[in-house]
Order: structure tokens, then sequence, then C-alpha cells
């Protein structure tokens, strides 16, 4: 079974601090991917970031880097220099081999200026 | 390019009421979802398909049923409407592989 677990209901950072939020994941494959999606107020979903189970690097994509570790099973989002515009939630999501997609709880970040 | 289209934008239904939530994407892609969001949480995944004629149950699946007769098309049956199932239905599609999902813009349904 594919299971996404976020323990951070929500996070508080003051504006152009880093954030980090935590990702943990449960699957007995060994072909997955992680994703990070963000969710504004206005409901839409942003995909953010990819990772591979496969890929020996840590992806990044602008300020964003997702922080791998295949060992312990984290797939921890990184956003550097954060900015107002970042508040939103955001969810970790898995993919396995039966091609099922699955969230974690989410967390809420808020960006204070 | 539309992407993925979901219709309704917005539906009332009332208790024991049935309708059908429309999804469709113009991307030719294989794999599409559907979730719901109570508010404040996670998605939950109701229903997916691989392709046209394979579907498969999520983590949510009971009171909606799903069909997936061609690539484009992915509706969600919601019989017998319950209070429990006022929630934002999102239709996502992605190709095959490692890319990501694309998602629609999102039904909120209300049951009364």
């Amino acid at each position: 079974a594919q299971k996404i677990t976020q323990t951070q209901p929500g996070m508080f950072v003051q504006e152009k601090e880093a954030v980090t939020l935590d990702c943990t994941y449960d699957t007995s494959d060994q072909s997955y991917g992680l994703f990070w999606y963000k969710q504004p107020s206005s409901g839409e979903m942003i995909f953010l970031i990819y990772q591979g189970s496969y890929d020996e690097q840590n992806a990044t994509e602008g300020r964003y880097s997702l922080n791998f570790q295949k060992a312990r099973k984290s797939a921890n989002l990184v956003i550097s220099a954060s900015q107002l515009g970042d508040s939103a939630m955001y969810f970790c999501a898995m993919r396995a081999r039966t091609q099922k997609l699955v969230f974690g709880q989410g967390t809420r970040l808020t960006i204070n200026p | 390019n539309a992407g993925v289209t979901q219709t309704p934008k917005f539906r009332i239904l009332k208790i024991g009421q049935s309708m059908t939530l429309q999804c469709a994407q113009d991307m030719n892609h294989n794999y599409m979802y559907w979730y719901r969001q109570d508010p404040g949480m996670g998605l939950k995944l109701i229903y997916y398909s691989v392709g046209a004629g394979i579907t498969d149950k999520g983590e949510v699946p009971n009171g909606y049923n799903v069909s997936r007769s061609t690539t484009e098309d992915f509706p969600l049956r919601l019989e017998l409407a319950a209070p429990s199932q006022t929630s934002v239905y999102f239709c996502a599609s992605s190709y095959i592989g490692t890319t990501e999902a694309f998602f629609g813009q999102g039904t909120r349904l209300t049951v009364v």
C-alpha cells in the first residue's frame, strides 16, 4: 500500500527565510515518483517539483528543491528565500507501480512580512 | 489547448438525487484520476484509470462510480447523494511514465 504522511499542519515563516516542509512516504515498490503541489487560496493545484526513486541527484526547480533521503523514505520540500506569495497549502504526493497518485494531508504555509 | 476541463463548477444537490461530474482532457493522457477534498484537508483518491476501459478503486470509492469509454473522458457518477459527499471534486490526468498530473479547476458540490 502507498502512504504519504505530512506531519506539519501549519508553518509560519518570516519573509526571505528558507523553509522546509516535511514529507515521509511508505511503499514496497522499488520504482516510484514523488511530487509536490501548491494550492493557493484560489484553489487550483500547481505542480512544483518531481523526484524519481532512481534519480541520484535531488531535484531543483528555481527556489524549490527536494531533499530526497531514500533510506529514511523522506522527500522534504525546501523553499529558499520565501516570498509572501508562497503562502498556500502544500501537498506531497506519490505514484508507484499501480499508477495510483496519492496525496498527504497537506501543510498550510504562512509567510509573515 | 484546454487541458483538463471539469463541468459543472458549482452544483447543489438534494439528498437522494444523482448526478454526473464531467471531466475531459485534450492532451491524450493515459492516466486519469478523481479526488475529493474536504475543507482544510488533503486530496482523497476516489477512482483512477490507466486507460480506456480500465478503472480501479482509490481510497474512498463508496457512493461513486466511474467509466472510461474513451481516452478523453472520465465521468464520475454520484448515486443517491448524501451530505457526506459535500466536497470539492478534482479531476486530474497525466501521460504514461513519471510526468506531473494536470488538474482541472474543481467542482464544488453541496448536498442539502
